[in-house]
């Protein structure tokens, strides 16, 4: 069965203070894996797509590496604007009908 | 980048009454589109994906009478929660892929309150 997991549930960081968040699946053939950022009350926010592992995408203070099993996403020097649940899914190679699975999230709370 | 919009962004309805949810592909054309709801601090739970000139396929456990989903166009998709309760109280979420593309794009989500 197709799973996406993600950790930690929450993470509070100081502003500055850099770390990562893990995104850890298993699905029959990756097709793709995606980040999304979400805001309180508002719809996902595409951040990144990443096909194959070794991969990497940077954005800004973000950076998401994937490997065969995981992917992680990085925050570099975060500030309180980065503050927001981050939400990473998976489409399975063996899906027709695009359908994306999802990890439960992780909230980031980034303190001035 | 994709831009996918959601009208109405909020709305209050009594027991009984029905409320449309629509979800337009502003800048491209989408043969497919998903309808997601999200409780509260949880992830997204994909209700149905909607297709263009054709009939929705639902999740298990989605009441296909109770959320019906129409897609119009190639731009237009709507959910349509009929004889709306308490318990259908939630935020609803769409989303839809370029296409010929995997990543999907989503709409800002419309909070639906039944009182």
């Amino acid at each position: 069965e197709d799973q996406v997991t993600q950790s930690p549930e929450a993470l509070r960081l100081q502003e500055g203070e850099s770390s990562s968040l893990n995104c850890s699946y298993t699905v029959s053939g990756l097709r793709g894996l995606f980040w999304y950022r979400q805001d309180p009350g508002k719809g996902p926010e595409f951040l990144f797509t990443l096909y194959s592992a070794g991969e990497e995408k940077e954005k800004e203070r973000l950076k998401a590496t994937l490997t065969k099993k995981e992917s992680f996403l990085h925050i570099t020097a975060p500030k309180p604007e980065d503050s927001a649940t981050y939400l990473c899914a998976v489409l399975s190679g063996s899906s027709n009908t695009g359908k994306l699975i999802f990890g439960q999230g992780t909230t980031l709370q980034v303190k001035p | 980048g994709a831009v996918v919009s959601q009208h109405p962004s909020r709305v209050i309805c009594k027991s009984g009454t029905s409320v449309k949810i629509e979800c337009r592909s502003l800048d491209f054309q989408a043969t497919t589109m998903f309808w997601y709801r999200q409780f509260p601090k949880k992830s997204l739970m994909l209700m149905a994906t909607s297709n263009e000139g054709s009939k929705a396929t639902y999740e298990q456990g989605v009441e296909k009478d109770k959320f019906l989903i129409n897609h119009a166009s190639l731009t237009l998709s709507t959910l349509t929660v009929t004889s709306a309760h308490p318990e259908d109280s939630s935020f609803y979420i769409c989303s839809a892929p370029l296409t010929g593309a995997d990543t999907q794009y989503f709409g800002p989500g419309t909070r639906l309150t039944v009182l």
